[in-house]
Formats: C-alpha cells, structure tokens, sequence
C-alpha cells in the first residue's frame, strides 16, 4: 500500500530554522515526483515546488523561491521541506503529494497526513 | 503563472440535488491538465478527477468533469450526504501548477 507519512507537528519561534519531513512507503520512491503544498489558515491550497527523488532535479514556484529549500534523501526514501528562518507567516500545515508517475506533468495521486507549522513568539 | 478562478466560492445546495462547480483558467490549460480535488476539514486532499474528464480510482459515478481550454466544470449528479467539502482545481500543464482558490460546498 502506498503512503506518505509526514513528520509531527512544529511550534517554532520567529527566526528559527526547520527542517520537516515525508517518507514514503509502498513503492519504488525514487520513480515519482513528489511536491510540497501549503495550506494557510483559512486560505486554499499553494503549490511549493517538487522533487525528483531519482537525482534531486527541483523546481520551485516563485512564491516560494528563495523562501524555502526542497531536498530528498533517495537512501531512506524522504523528501524535506526547510527553512532557515521562520516568519509568523509560515503558519500553515504543510502536505508532501505524489505525482501519479515519473512525468512532473501529472496530478498527485496519494497526500502525506500533513504537518501543522506553527510560529509565534 | 496561469491562475485558476474558481465559483462561486461557496455553493449551498441540499442532498439530492446536483452541483456544478467552475474552473476558469487566465490561458489554456496544456493538454487539458486539469484535476480536481476534493478536501474536508482536518483530512489531506484526494484527487477526484484528471485530464479535465476521467475518473480517479474509486470516484464514484456521481462526480463527472468536463471542459477544455480555459473553462472546466466539475458536476456531482446527485449530492450525497459525504460530499459536502472543499473542491480544487489544479493544472499540471504550466508550471508553477497551480491550484484555484476553492468552492465549499455546504449543506443547505
């Protein structure tokens, strides 16, 4: 059965540094693409940016460029999600999503649970 | 960045009745890459439908969708009690693939 598992809930500080996490399950991880989507309290659905696990090839959407860093370990089978310093304003959950094959250019067909970002001071 | 406007933003119907549910694209959709998603409150998106028109594993026959180009509709024939969430379009033709802003689909 394929799944992605996220990694727990975060209540950070302003400033500080995160690192989350999606492992995948039930298939040959490296074969799919796999994105980062957000969801802001109240908002709809933001697409981040993906990752080829097979040779880490990125892409990210503009909003987020520079804002966030994308990266997979194809060893243990997780892709990340991180930042260098949080803002209030990165309160979100956070969904990792798998493309239904090997191509950028299909939908996702499984989500991770989610993980809830929280930043306050 | 093409952008994806959904309506109405929300859409009160009653069990039994029929919703149809709008997605206009700001230029063509590539290939008619276009999904829909639906999500309800603390649970992860699940794709209903993809390339404008055909069914994910498992959809039920109720939610159909159509269109091409820059104007999409996904329809629910007969709403049953399980169908009142969230629904998302998203093109995966253009990156960045973007999603529309949603409609909810309440209980009326």
């Amino acid at each position: 059965e394929v799944q992605l598992v996220q990694s727990g809930s975060e209540v950070k500080m302003p400033g500080e540094s995160l690192k989350i996490s999606c492992k995948g399950f039930g298939y040959t991880f490296t074969n799919n693409w796999i994105a980062w989507v957000r969801k802001m309290p109240g908002k709809g659905l933001e697409w981040m940016g993906i990752i080829y696990p097979g040779d880490s090839d990125t892409r990210y959407s503009p909003s987020f460029q520079g804002q966030v860093t994308i990266s997979a370990d194809k060893s243990i089978n997780t892709a990340f999600l991180q930042w260098s310093s949080l803002k209030a304003s990165d309160t979100a959950m956070y969904y990792c999503a798998r493309h239904i094959s090997g191509y950028s250019y299909t939908p996702f067909d499984f989500w991770g649970q989610g993980t809830l970002v929280t930043v306050s001071s | 960045e093409l952008v994806l406007t959904q309506s109405p933003g929300t859409l009160s119907l009653s069990p039994g009745e029929r919703a149809a549910l709008s997605c206009r694209a700001s230029q063509t959709v590539i290939s008619n890459f276009l999904a829909w998603y639906q999500q309800k409150p603390g649970q992860a998106p699940r794709l209903l439908i993809y390339g404008a028109s055909s069914r994910a594993t498992g959809i039920p026959d109720r939610f159909s969708g159509s269109g091409s180009g820059t104007d999409f509709t996904l329809t629910i024939s007969r709403l049953e009690p399980e169908d009142f969430a969230v629904y998302y379009c998203q093109q995966y033709g253009t990156s960045p693939y973007t999603f529309g802003q949603g409609t909810e689909l309440e209980i009326k």
